[in-house]
């Protein structure tokens, strides 16, 4: 089946360690795009990728990291240096020129 | 700066319309879109409408933009417990980049039996 995989779905962190967080999509889309969902807000811009080995910054990169080697894959990693990170991350996917993303299934980051 | 608005919440009962409002401030908008997401789960896309239309159905849905205003609607007729959910309005600045979108804070459709 076609779409958008992330994981783990529920990923638990000590405080002063890096994580990486994993999007796969197997829709041949050439964007993809990491967002943050903290409760009572919409989901906020942290990276975004629009081609192989490019990224731009979103909203909210401060301790956020991104790398996009393949066009399937597109990790985030949660640096200690980000200072709230516990959240909803939800990766997407789109087309060049296509209506709509696509998004994955989100995965729970929990800093303990 | 680009801001969408929603309210928080919304309460009708099983079988009733429901009504979710949504307003924005950057005229330039390409799309509009309407994404639900229930609980622990990914966004999914209810319906989109491109900014120079002013009407769009799809069976219980329907979406209504008032480009004046900057106003965008999401109907959705005869109500059922399975639309419980989070609502959120998105739009997009850019026909080339439709996945970097601008979402309201979601509002919360509570259907009752």
């Amino acid at each position: 089946d076609g779409g958008i995989t992330q994981s783990p779905k529920y990923l638990f962190r000590k405080e002063g360690q890096n994580v990486t967080l994993s999007c796969e999509q197997n829709l041949n889309h050439d964007a993809m795009y990491w967002y943050r969902q903290d409760p009572g807000q919409g989901l906020r811009l942290i990276y975004y990728s629009q081609i192989v080995n490019d990224f731009q910054k979103g909203d909210i990169a401060e301790g956020y990291s991104v790398s996009r080697e393949k066009k399937e894959s597109f990790p985030l990693t949660v640096t200690s240096a980000q200072k709230n990170p516990t959240a909803f991350y939800l990766c997407a996917s789109s087309p060049t020129g296509g209506t709509e993303a696509f998004f994955g299934q989100g995965t729970r980051l929990t800093v303990v | 700066g680009e801001d969408v608005e929603q309210s928080l919440f919304l309460s009708v009962r099983e079988g009733d319309s429901s009504v979710i409002n949504c307003t924005y401030t950057d005229s330039s908008s390409t799309y509009l879109y309407w994404y639900k997401q229930e609980p622990g789960a990914g966004l999914q896309l209810l319906t989109y409408i491109f900014s120079n239309m002013d009407m769009k159905q799809d069976q219980r849905l329907t979406v209504l933009l008032n480009k004046k205003d900057k106003h965008l609607s999401l109907r959705i007729a005869d109500t059922q417990t399975g639309d419980s959910a989070i609502y959120f309005c998105a739009e997009s600045m850019s026909s080339s980049n439709t996945g970097k979108l601008i979402f309201g804070q979601g509002t919360t459709l509570q259907v009752k039996p």
